[in-house]
């Protein structure tokens, strides 16, 4: 299995400060037939389910605020949040789904 | 839009089996497949499997494999989960969702989850 390694496991930022999350996988999930990497970001507050932000590595959901972007290839991805909003609080996830089992990292505690 | 809603909170004994369902609409059933995912309380989730529902193709975790079984009825455009063999272990919520492209992608839409409690 491909395991997902992030860090930190925890972030505390000021409001309107800048959030760095970073995930390493223990093998490349670039897709070289299409260049694409098999790469989410989720976010998920307590009580509900995970809530999609970034996919391929760096494409923004539809609706997902412009302040989130991702970035990386191969098996070192960054998920960076340029100006954190209160409702930004949450548990981070990167999973990767190159290959099954798609597996997600530990997850990234981000307080204000 | 695309909605997914899950069956009930369950609670059962060591070495029962559970079943969930997933109701799916605001899109073409047929056309995405559906993961199955669960987190226990304070984990990382943890994908369990999917479902290709336009051709009822399955593929399973290993870790999962030889209890979990995946099938769906197109139509009444749903997805069912059957965990067997239960155990402490397996209390966590469960949760489907939807495939981001069709198949082999990321779980983009997900249901509000069910909690499976598995307890003597």
């Amino acid at each position: 299995d491909i395991v997902m390694t992030q860090s930190p496991d925890s972030l505390a930022v000021s409001l309107g400060e800048r959030a760095t999350i970073n995930c390493k996988s223990s093998q490349s999930v670039l897709y070289s037939f299409n260049n694409k990497n098999f790469l989410g970001w989720y976010q998920q507050k307590p009580g509900q389910p995970p809530k999609l932000l970034i996919y391929w590595a760096s494409i923004r959901e539809s609706g997902v605020p412009d302040r989130f972007s991702g970035s990386g290839s191969g098996t070192d991805f960054t998920l960076t949040i340029s100006s954190l909003q209160a409702e930004d609080v949450a548990v981070y996830y990167c999973q990767q789904y190159y290959t099954t089992p798609n597996t997600f990292g530990q997850g990234t505690k981000l307080e204000i | 839009q695309v909605h997914l809603v899950q069956s009930g909170a369950e609670v059962k004994k060591p070495g029962d089996s559970v079943k969930v369902s997933c109701k799916a609409s605001g899109y073409t059933f047929t056309s995405y497949a559906i993961h199955w995912v669960r987190q226990a309380p304070g984990q990382r989730p943890e994908w369990m499997g999917w479902i290709n529902v336009g051709n009822a193709d399955t593929r399973y975790s290993q870790k999962f494999h030889v209890r979990v079984t995946i099938t769906r009825d197109t139509s009444a455009s749903t997805a069912y989960m059957e965990l067997t063999s239960l155990r402490s272990e397996d209390t966590a919520v469960y949760y489907c969702a939807r495939d981001l492209v069709g198949v082999n992608s990321n779980p983009a839409y997900w249901g509000q989850g069910t909690l499976v409690t598995v307890s003597s």
